[in-house]
């Protein structure tokens, strides 16, 4: 099966650099996604990684090393409307290719 | 573009009883992916259809299950309600089938009580 390992709490500052990590152990590999989700919203889809390396998006990079099942999230210049939870997710293998997330992290941005 | 819909927004029901839930997808998205989403256990997979087929399941009972139809919309039903399946359960869409396609985009859930 699969399983994913991320900080379930992070807090930060305003204007600050934040990282989030995710771990994952799977029985085949087809790309980890991260997404987020305000309080009582709906998850969005924030960045997709299927090769190693950073991918940049704004004020958002997601970042891969398929050697050591591990990948993380790095939000720059940090805003209040950032307080939000974060998921890492991989896909199964099979031809259905479920997603299976992290328990997620909440991020708390301080003025 | 409209985004994912889902109705009833929030639902309260009593143990035994069984809900049924909808989702509309984005226009021109053909899968629909069914998730629970609770504080203990995260966001669990119950199941995706496509073409008004079910392509995948999760590992949840029976009383779980759901249907599509022609115009993609598309339908989970509890039997049987049990305290436990109070949850936010969350549908998203996508063009293709989930597993060929990067990003799914969730609908703003249902908040189901089971009291």
């Amino acid at each position: 099966g699969q399983s994913l390992e991320q900080p379930s709490e992070v807090t930060a500052v305003e204007g600050a650099i934040v990282q989030i990590n995710c771990t994952y152990q799977t029985s085949g590999f087809y790309g980890l996604s991260w997404y987020q989700q305000h309080d009582g919203g709906a998850p969005t889809f924030l960045s997709y990684n299927a090769l190693d390396g950073l991918e940049e998006t704004g004020r958002f990079s997601s970042f891969l090393s398929r050697s050591d099942s591990y990948g993380y999230l790095l939000l720059q210049e940090l805003q209040m409307k950032d307080s939000a939870s974060y998921f890492c997710a991989v896909r199964s293998p099979g031809s259905a290719r479920q997603l299976t997330f992290g328990s997620g992290t909440q991020l708390t941005v301080l003025p | 573009k409209a985004g994912v819909t889902q109705t009833p927004r929030y639902l309260i029901k009593t143990r035994g009883q069984q809900v049924t839930l909808s989702c509309s997808p984005i226009s021109g998205h053909r899968s629909v992916s069914w998730y629970q989403q609770t504080p203990g256990q995260g966001l669990q997979f119950l199941f995706e259809y496509f073409s008004e087929t079910q392509r995948n399941k999760g590992n949840f009972p029976g009383r779980f299950s759901g249907r599509q139809f022609s115009n993609s919309r598309s339908e989970m039903n509890v039997s049987t309600l049990e305290l436990g399946d109070s949850a936010l359960y969350l549908c998203a869409s996508s063009p293709r089938l989930a597993g060929v396609y990067n990003e799914q985009f969730f609908g703003p859930g249902t908040r189901l009580t089971v009291l």
